[in-house]
């Protein structure tokens, strides 16, 4: 069994500055993967980044990376140059052994322009 | 590909009725997983698909709840004799396989009077 702890239920940002939303996990299994999504107000959540455990080389995709910490079991991802449009829930998850996903609660990200 | 779909997105019901909740997946995709999100907290895991296969379920998902994927295709989750404490977004997911990215609909919102 996996479990998710995203500490900030919420977080605010000023328009094209970076923010870094925290989460921490814990899993007893050796392979897995974890992953940032976001869910916009009333909208289907999408990914933002995955992470396979057994890469050591931190995710990126293009304004979104994270700081993967094995070690620590902690995945934080940040964005940069932050825009009205990711505001937004995101959800840290960690999917292992069937793949089914665990989440945290969820970080509500505002863009302050 | 038009990602995955689900049918209806709001069903508003008295205690008591039956639903039925319908997911097309993506076409390619042979596992399904569905979730249930209650306000302010993450996705939780219900069941998932291989094929047409059942290969897990939760234990949140009570004797009321059945879901089923006839031909490895689409998937209904039927919950029988409602209760309020079933009022929730019920999100389906569709992966090509261990470890991929789950790609999510845009839920149904139940809402149990």
């Amino acid at each position: 069994a996996q479990t998710v702890t995203q500490s900030q239920p919420e977080m605010s940002v000023q328009e094209a500055e970076t923010v870094t939303l925290s989460c921490t996990y814990d899993t007893s299994e050796s392979d897995y993967y974890l992953f940032w999504y976001k869910q916009p107000p009333s909208r289907q959540m999408i990914l933002v980044i995955r992470q396979e455990a057994y890469k050591q080389q931190n995710a990126t995709e293009n304004r979104f990376s994270v700081n993967f910490q094995k070690a620590a079991k902690s995945f934080s991802l940040k964005i940069s140059d932050s825009q009205l449009g990711d505001a937004a829930m995101y959800f840290c998850a960690c999917g292992a052994g069937s793949y089914q996903l665990t989440f945290g609660k969820g970080t509500k990200l505002s863009v302050i322009p | 590909d038009t990602g995955v779909s689900q049918d209806p997105r709001h069903k508003i019901t008295k205690r008591g009725q039956n639903v039925t909740f319908r997911c097309d997946p993506i076409s390619e995709h042979n596992r399904l997983y569905w979730y249930r999100q209650t306000l302010g907290q993450g996705p939780e895991f219900l069941t998932y698909f291989q094929n047409e296969a059942q290969l897990e379920k939760s234990r949140l998902l009570s004797d009321r709840f059945s879901a089923e994927r006839p031909k490895g295709s689409f998937s209904t989750l039927e919950i029988q004799r409602t209760e309020q404490g079933d009022s929730a977004m019920y999100l389906c997911a569709s992966s090509g396989g261990a470890g991929d990215i789950q790609y999510f609909g845009a839920g149904t919102r139940l809402s149990v009077l």
